[in-house]
């Protein structure tokens, strides 16, 4: 089974623009967690997507937002670009069903705003 | 707010030697997993415990969760060079991951 893809890989975007990140699951898989990972906050939820809905939801700004769709390919989007927003954003699939909730990360995209 | 603790923050041990890492929460969860992250990549699952007080083993990986569901240890045996690299927990709960702040290995030859 191929893993979990994650596109594009590196991206330097300005301060003010929006980025858009794609992600593709483990077939199978229905479920997608986004997260960001920075040196100084480690590693943090953003939200997951279960068939397409929108299941959890960490405590980021509205700036930060996403989609699934019925394919279960995952895009998240990020609008305002801060300084601070940039990171490694990290992508994982799963099964969404069971209770141990093991997840398979993608390679990530890592974002720098300048 | 789901918090999980680990320790040390950063581990520095000549190959041969043995390490034990902490995961300690004040919090429950449904099951708790070790990833371990090399730069620039995705975290990759090493582990998953479920059962408290569940052990297992993978080759020279010892995992531990704790009786009340609320901490575990990864005890890595003769470390290699190839395990240095960050060691993550994270704790399930309501679909959600919550993670530790991780340690980060390094094993000298």
């Amino acid at each position: 089974k191929a893993g979990v893809t994650q596109t594009p890989r590196y991206l330097i975007k300005t301060r003010g623009q929006q980025v858009t990140l794609s992600c593709s699951p483990i077939s199978g898989h229905r479920s997608v967690s986004w997260y960001q990972q920075t040196p100084g906050q480690g590693l943090q939820f953003l939200f997951e997507y279960f068939s397409e809905t929108q299941r959890n939801k960490g405590n980021f700004p509205g700036r930060f937002s996403g989609r699934q769709f019925s394919n279960s390919r995952s895009e998240m989007n990020v609008s305002t670009l801060e300084l601070g927003d940039s990171a490694l954003y990290l992508c994982a699939s799963s099964s969404g069903h069971s209770k141990s909730y093991e997840q398979y990360f993608g390679p990530g995209t890592r974002l720098t705003v300048t | 707010t789901q918090l999980l603790e680990q320790s040390p923050q950063f581990l520095s041990i000549q190959e041969g030697e043995n390490l034990t890492v902490y995961c300690n929460s004040s919090s429950v969860f449904s099951s708790l997993q070790w990833y371990r992250q090399e730069p620039g990549e995705g975290p990759v699952l090493l582990v998953t415990v479920v059962t408290g007080g569940e052990v297992k083993k993978l080759k020279r990986l010892t995992f531990q969760f704790g009786d009340a569901r609320k901490d575990s240890s990864l005890h890595i045996t003769a470390a290699q060079p190839g395990d240095t690299g960050l060691y993550l927990c994270a704790g399930a709960y309501d679909y959600k991951l919550s993670f530790g702040a991780g340690t980060t290995v390094t094993v000298r030859a």
